[in-house]
């Protein structure tokens, strides 16, 4: 089946300090998305792509769709504590019979130290 | 509170058992998916229903099934238990098969299966 690359895998940073995390996909995907999820929590969307090369922001975070419908990166601005998490990229491919599943990535726990 | 209800929060139970979880979505909502993640297979989509018919099929099991009800409540069957089936359990709910950005988490069920 589809299956989502996600790197790194996990990353213990200085607070202040900017992050970058991406995924890329062996198939191509209609629509990108990018999770979070804290303990004990759900994911919780943070931002969602639905163009190829479209650049989204969402206060300290930034998420493009790459060109090829393959791949997405995520880049977090001077991280504080509450960043702290499991961070996924999914991806949708809709259609009949896709019904609108997500495949995740393998999610990058992201560590900030104060 | 992302309004998607989730019983039971924790359950722990022995191989070869039964086991239901059940799901209310947020309210209006008429789509109903389920979630696994493990630790080694991370978050993998297994079923979705849409007002009370099945729309996808992911990566379920035989020994486990889902159904939804008329009053859009999901619920998870999952039998003949053995220790690989520990994981969260997640549901999630949307209000029409389309619009990643509209599916929302609920907080998981954990099952432990001992």
């Amino acid at each position: 089946g589809q299956q989502l690359n996600q790197s790194p895998q996990s990353m213990f940073i200085q607070e202040g300090e900017d992050v970058s995390m991406n995924c890329t996909s062996s198939s191509i995907f209609n629509t990108w998305l990018w999770y979070k999820q804290e303990p004990g929590e759900g994911p919780v969307l943070l931002i969602a792509l639905y163009k190829a090369g479209e650049l989204t922001s969402n206060g300290r975070l930034t998420a493009q769709f790459g060109i090829t419908r393959k791949d997405s990166f995520l880049n977090i601005s001077a991280s504080i504590p509450s960043d702290v998490g499991i961070y996924f990229c999914a991806g949708q491919l809709s259609g009949e019979g896709a019904g609108n599943m997500l495949t995740f990535g393998g999610g990058t726990r992201l560590m900030v130290k104060p | 509170d992302s309004g998607v209800t989730q019983t039971p929060k924790h359950l722990i139970t022995a191989t070869g058992q039964r086991v239901t979880l059940r799901c209310s979505p947020r309210s209006g909502d008429l789509s109903v998916y389920w979630y696994q993640q493990s630790l080694d297979q991370g978050l993998q989509f297994l079923i979705q229903y849409y007002n009370g018919e099945e729309r996808a099929k992911g990566n379920i099991l035989e020994r486990f099934s889902a159904q939804q009800f008329p009053d859009l409540h999901s619920e998870l069957n999952l039998s003949s238990l053995e220790l690989g089936d520990s994981a969260l359990y997640f549901c999630a709910s949307s209000p029409y098969p389309g619009g990643a950005n509209t599916i929302y988490f609920g907080e998981g069920s954990w099952l432990t299966v001992v």
